[in-house]
C-alpha cells in the first residue's frame, strides 16, 4: 500500500525551531517529487514547499522562504522540513503530499499523509 | 502569484442532483505547448487529508467514482457531481500547479438539502 507517515509536529515557542519527518513506503519514493502542504485550524490548504527527485531542485512559498528547509534521504524513504524562526501563524497541520507523475517538481497531489499537528505558542 | 477563485462557498443539494462548482484562476493556467490545463480538485472530509479527484482539469483519479467530472481550460474551470451521494458531504479545493507558489482556491463546502 502506497502511504507517507509525518510526524515531529509538536508545541514550541515562537522563535522555535522544529523538524518534521515523512516517511513514505509501497512506491519507489525515489522517483517521486514530494511536497508539503499545511493547514492552518479550520481555514483552507496552503502549499509550502516541494522538492525534486534528487533534492537538488526545492521550492517555497514565500511566507517560509528562508526560515523553511525541505530536504530528503532516498536511501531512507524521508522527507523532511526543517522549521526555523517560528511564529504563530506557522501553527498548522502539515501534509506531506506525493506528485502524481514521475520526476515531476510541481504537480497535483495523489498521496497524502495524515498530517502532523505543529503548534507555535508562549 | 496566481489567485484561485472558487464559487459558491458553500452549496447545499438535494441527493441524487447535481452539484456544480467553479474556479476561475487570474492568469491561463494552460500550458499551450503541451495543451494541459495545470488544474486539479480534491475532497476533504473533516478530520481527513485531501483526497485527489481530478488532475490535468479532466482526468479522473483512479478509483474516483465517475459522478465526478472535471471540465474547463485556460481560467475558467468546473468540478461536477452529478448525483450527489450522502457520502460526498466534504470540502472541494482547486489547485493549481502551472506555476509556483502553488496556489488553492478558498474550498467550497457541500452539504445535503
Amino acid at each position: 500500500e502506497v502511504q507517507l507517515l509525518e510526524s515531529g509536529g509538536d508545541l514550541v515557542q515562537p522563535g522555535g525551531s522544529l523538524r518534521l519527518s515523512c516517511a513514505a513506503s509501497g512506491f519507489t519514493f525515489s522517483n517521486y517529487g514530494v511536497s508539503w502542504v499545511r493547514q492552518a485550524p479550520g481555514t483552507g490548504l496552503e502549499w509550502v514547499s516541494s522538492i525534486g527527485t534528487s533534492g537538488y531542485s526545492t521550492y517555497y512559498s514565500d511566507s517560509v522562504k528562508g526560515r523553511f528547509t525541505i530536504s530528503r534521504d532516498n536511501s531512507k524513504n524521508t522527507l523532511y522540513l526543517q522549521m526555523n524562526r517560528l511564529r504563530a501563524e506557522d501553527t498548522a497541520r502539515y501534509y506531506c503530499a506525493k506528485h502524481v507523475g514521475a520526476g515531476l517538481i510541481v504537480d497535483a497531489f495523489d498521496i497524502w499523509g495524515q498530517g502532523t499537528l505543529v503548534t507555535v505558542s508562549s | 502569484d496566481i489567485v484561485m477563485t472558487q464559487s459558491p462557498a458553500s452549496l447545499a443539494v438535494s441527493l441524487g442532483e447535481r452539484a456544480t462548482i467553479n474556479c476561475k484562476s487570474s492568469r491561463s493556467v494552460l500550458n499551450t505547448s503541451r495543451n494541459k490545463n495545470y488544474l486539479s480538485w480534491y475532497q476533504q472530509k473533516p478530520g481527513q487529508p485531501p483526497k485527489l479527484l481530478i488532475y490535468w482539469a479532466s482526468t479522473r483519479e483512479s478509483g474516483v467514482p465517475d459522478r465526478f467530472s472535471g471540465s474547463g481550460s485556460g481560467t475558467d474551470f468546473t468540478l461536477t457531481i452529478s448525483s450527489l451521494q450522502a457520502e460526498d458531504v466534504a470540502v472541494y479545493y482547486c489547485h493549481q500547479y502551472y506555476d509556483t507558489p502553488l496556489t488553492f482556491g478558498g474550498g467550497t463546502k457541500v452539504e445535503i438539502k
